[in-house]
């Protein structure tokens, strides 16, 4: 059964860092790409995707809106996915989701998600 | 930066049939897929590929793509479908989401 795990969220005072984790068992990890979603809390504020990692770390791509203070990375040694977050802003206050990508473009498997709240 | 529109609410009758567009530039040229999302759950897909069923997705879900629009039909919609959709494309290496709709069965 594929299970992804996620960790790290919590509260920040902005301008803080974070760094989530995600442990993912039940499939060949090192055989997938991974991605980060997240979604702001509260009625129909919809899904947004953060970033992607290729299965070998050779390929990452972060959304217009991510870039620079978000860092993806994995280590297929340890079945993990992770996300660093700096200078962390009110906007940033979402639950994060670890997915992992399918074959051609699309999300198979989710995570419960970890809540990161950014206020001082 | 690329855009997915999806009507905000969409309302059915048990039993009937839900259709859920989703536009954007030149959308029959890319494949979309589509989650479902029920209160405090994590998205779940139930369309990939156009119109691809992962497994353990009932039949009653469907879903097209052609020209600019991608549609979810839900044939026979029940109860439990009652949830957040969101529609899905990758463009220019990143990945859209659509603004999502709330499918409400009355």
């Amino acid at each position: 059964e594929v299970q992804l795990v996620e960790s790290g969220g919590g509260l920040v005072k902005p301008g803080g860092s974070l760094r989530l984790s995600c442990a993912a068992s039940g499939f060949t990890f090192s055989d997938y790409s991974m991605n980060w979603v997240r979604q702001a809390p509260g009625k129909g504020l919809g899904l947004e995707w953060v970033s992607s990692i290729s299965s070998t770390s050779s390929y990452i791509y972060y959304a217009d809106s991510m870039t620079g203070r978000f860092t993806i990375s994995r280590d297929n040694a340890k079945n993990s996915l992770y996300l660093q977050i700096n200078s962390l802003r009110a906007e940033d206050t979402a639950v994060y989701y670890c997915v992992r990508e399918g074959l051609q473009n699309y999300f198979d498997y989710w995570g419960q998600g970890t809540l990161v709240t950014v206020s001082s | 930066s690329y855009e997915l529109t999806q009507p905000p609410s969409v309302s059915v009758s048990p039993g009937q049939t839900a259709s859920i567009p989703c536009s954007g530039d030149r959308l029959g040229d890319k494949y979309v897929c589509w989650y479902q999302q029920k209160p405090g759950q994590s998205p779940v897909l139930v369309i990939y590929q156009d119109s691809q069923r992962p497994s353990g997705i009932p039949e009653r879900f469907s879903g097209s793509n052609s020209g600019s629009t991608a549609t979810l039909t839900i044939s026979g919609t029940q109860a439990m479908d009652e949830a957040d959709y969101y529609c899905q494309a990758w463009d220019s290496s990143t990945y859209v989401f659509g603004t999502g709709t709330k499918v409400t069965v009355l």
